[in-house]
């Protein structure tokens, strides 16, 4: 149902660029890339979603292949409240496509 | 910034006991989602809603869950009969418009702790 998969974990060090992949090879045309996070179960964050063009905002760029297959989150310079899982999430374009499907997402760690 | 809020951010309620966890959503938005995350899990999608009844919903929620928008601010989750298995995070959300218009996204409150004892 997540249509994505994620490593389970990543390490990154403090200041440094966070890359985080996921792979949806079913990806549809009309379908976006979303990325949240979740920081100790509080309640989702949005990040950032594109389509099929690179996309970067105040919290992170978000890398899409050009097959749309695969797609990057790149947190520019990670600091260690950027601590929490982050979750590749495939919407579906349709007339009652409202949810999100969350997988298990990649745990970051930042490290100091 | 507008922000989905939620209460009670944790409640403790008898097995059996009816409770209603109760959503503000962001003021614009048309579309209301639950999604629930038991601790450790996934989160999980429970409803959505718009123009006032459900849209869709999944298999988590039976006919102990229900959902209503009382007015026009309020959106609430009510579990009939709780079960200690309902113990987990739920968390309401809105959204501006449909899924898959461009720009339109989901944002979600900070939950509500639900524990069944």
């Amino acid at each position: 149902d997540a249509k994505t998969t994620q490593p389970t974990s990543m390490d990154c060090a403090e200041g440094r660029a966070a890359n985080l992949p996921c792979n949806h090879s079913t990806i549809s045309g009309n379908e976006y890339v979303y990325w949240y996070r979740q920081i100790h179960s509080q309640g989702p964050q949005y990040i950032i979603h594109g389509l099929k063009n690179n996309e970067t905002n105040e919290m992170a760029s978000l890398i899409i292949t050009e097959d749309r297959k695969s797609s990057t989150l790149i947190l520019p310079h990670a600091t260690l409240r950027d601590t929490a899982v982050y979750y590749c999430i495939v919407r579906v374009w349709g007339d009652t496509g409202n949810q999100f499907y969350f997988g298990t997402g990649t745990s970051l760690t930042v490290i100091p | 910034e507008p922000e989905v809020t939620q209460t009670p951010s944790h409640q403790v309620t008898q097995m059996g006991q009816e409770v209603i966890l109760r959503c503000v959503p962001i003021s614009n938005h048309l579309y209301f989602y639950w999604y629930r995350q038991i601790l450790g899990q996934k989160v999980e999608f429970l409803v959505s809603f718009y123009n006032n009844e459900i849209s869709e919903k999944s298999e988590i929620f039976d006919d102990q869950f229900s959902v209503e928008r009382p007015d026009g601010s309020n959106f609430t989750l009510k579990i009939r009969s709780t079960k200690l298995e309902d113990s987990a995070m739920y968390f309401c959300a809105s959204s501006l418009d449909l899924a898959g218009n461009s720009g339109n996204t989901i944002y979600f409150g900070e939950g509500s702790w639900l524990t069944v004892v």
